[in-house]
């Protein structure tokens, strides 16, 4: 089936600094990938969605300087958390559609700030 | 708006069946789903459904949909303890790809 992987599983960084993960489709195009966040002991919530070649949609209460998404191929969406606090720390997922009724969720990654 | 809520915990004995449930508000729901999440782990799919359909089984899961209420279910037969994680139900917004979830039930599977 289709993959989606995110990078980095894992990050850790200092309050202050920004932070870049990255979501890609391996074996497929995806021309609208979506970002949630999960908060603990609550659900995923879709933070924006991702249009390659255009700005992201975000949801309401979601700020767009601080969470910055770039779709720059029908690949790669990249979500930037600008100016890290902890408060950011959560985890966070991107997914594509494959052309069908399923959604391919990347690995998520799981950010820590200090 | 739309909203999707589970209860956040179910704790079966192994070998039980499970079921957990959810409600959603919107009536015009395209698909539901149910993800699986293991620790650590991203979401796995393990089933959908079409929002005219009222059961669908799949091995040892089976969906139930009442669109009238909104009240969809997931039942797990013969809980194994791999089955232990929290359990997602989504629903697709019409004419877009977007999910909204639920908040999760955690289940526990106890030997």
């Amino acid at each position: 089936g289709a993959v989606v992987s995110q990078h980095p599983s894992r990050v850790i960084c200092k309050s202050g600094t920004s932070v870049k993960i990255e979501c890609r489709s391996l074996d497929f195009q995806a021309t609208t990938m979506f970002w949630y966040r999960q908060f603990p002991k609550k659900s995923l919530m879709l933070m924006a969605t991702s249009n390659e070649g255009s700005k992201a949609t975000y949801e309401q209460g979601v700020e767009k300087d601080k969470f910055l998404i770039n779709h720059a191929s029908l690949t790669l969406s990249t979500l930037t958390v600008t100016s890290a606090h902890p408060e950011d720390s959560s985890f966070y997922i991107c997914s594509a559609f494959g052309g069908n009724t399923e959604a391919f969720f990347g690995q998520g990654t799981r950010l820590t700030v200090v | 708006g739309e909203d999707v809520e589970q209860s956040l915990f179910l704790s079966v004995r192994e070998g039980d069946s499970s079921v957990i449930n959810c409600t959603y508000t919107d009536s015009s729901s395209t698909y539901l789903y149910w993800y699986k999440q293991e620790p650590g782990a991203g979401l796995q799919l393990l089933t959908y459904i079409f929002s005219n359909m009222d059961m669908k089984q799949d091995q040892r899961l089976t969906v139930l949909l009442n669109k009238k209420d909104k009240h969809l279910s997931l039942r797990i037969a013969d809980t194994q303890t791999g089955d232990s994680a929290i359990y997602f139900c989504a629903e697709s917004i019409q004419n877009t790809d977007k999910l909204i979830f639920g908040t999760g039930t955690r289940l526990q599977v106890f030997p």
